[in-house]
């Protein structure tokens, strides 16, 4: 079965640091790009961050460029997302996604690991 | 950045209806377009990507029309399992999202 499973959220202080883990099975995790998604509470969809298959292209929205940090490890299958500078504003549920070039849309998601960014 | 408006906020209907929910671009996105579904409690589900193709597994209740700015899905005899949330999704220069389009038993 394919299968992303994230893990790492929690609750946190404003100006903290929190890392995402993201583990796929079930295909070839090094032919895929790879995203963060971010949903706040009762909101809609925001994507985060992209990282190609092998790493070597990094994309990140405006509002986390500079502070977060996408990465990947294929030999393990796992991705990450290093988060400093943590606001208010970050709390959220955060997914990763698998991005389909072919359909240009994000095929396979996990079920999400919750941020709550707070003093 | 491409903005995308979802129309109506709100839809409700009996189960058997049609939805026709709307998705309309600020700029031309071709055909690069898709929708997802979201249920309480559960990630989006990939429905319709390029616009009016179904993905694996989706119903043909499920239908996606559209190119350039202005998208349609349409469900077509609702079931009880069809009220959710649906958002439509680009991705042109990075990908962006409508606010969401909540079909609810009316």
């Amino acid at each position: 079965e394919v299968q992303l499973v994230e893990s790492g959220g929690g609750p946190v202080k404003p100006g903290g640091s929190l890392r995402l883990s993201c583990a796929a099975s079930g295909f070839i995790f090094s032919t895929y790009p790879l995203n963060w998604l971010r949903q706040a509470p009762g909101k809609g969809l925001e994507w985060v961050s992209a990282i190609s298959n092998t790493g070597s292209n990094i994309y990140y929205a405006d509002s986390v460029k500079g502070r977060f940090a996408i990465s990947r490890d294929n030999a393990k299958n796992s991705l990450y997302l290093q988060m400093n500078s943590l606001r208010a504003e970050d709390t959220a549920l955060y997914y990763c996604a698998r991005w389909a070039e072919d359909k240009t849309a994000f095929d396979i998601w996990g079920q999400g690991t919750m941020v709550t960014v707070s003093s | 950045e491409v903005v995308l408006t979802q129309s109506p906020a709100t839809l409700s209907l009996s189960p058997g209806g049609r939805a026709t929910l709307s998705c309309r671009a600020s700029q031309s996105v071709s055909s690069q377009l898709a929708w997802y579904q979201q249920k309480p409690g559960q990630a989006p589900r990939l429905l319709i990507y390029g616009a009016s193709n179904r993905a694996t597994g989706i119903p043909a209740r499920f239908s996606g029309s559209g190119s350039g700015t202005d998208f349609t899905l349409t469900i077509n005899s609702l079931e009880p399992e069809d009220f959710a949330v649906y958002y439509c999704q680009q991705r042109t220069a990075w990908p962006t999202f409508g606010q969401g389009t909540k079909v609810e038993i009316k």
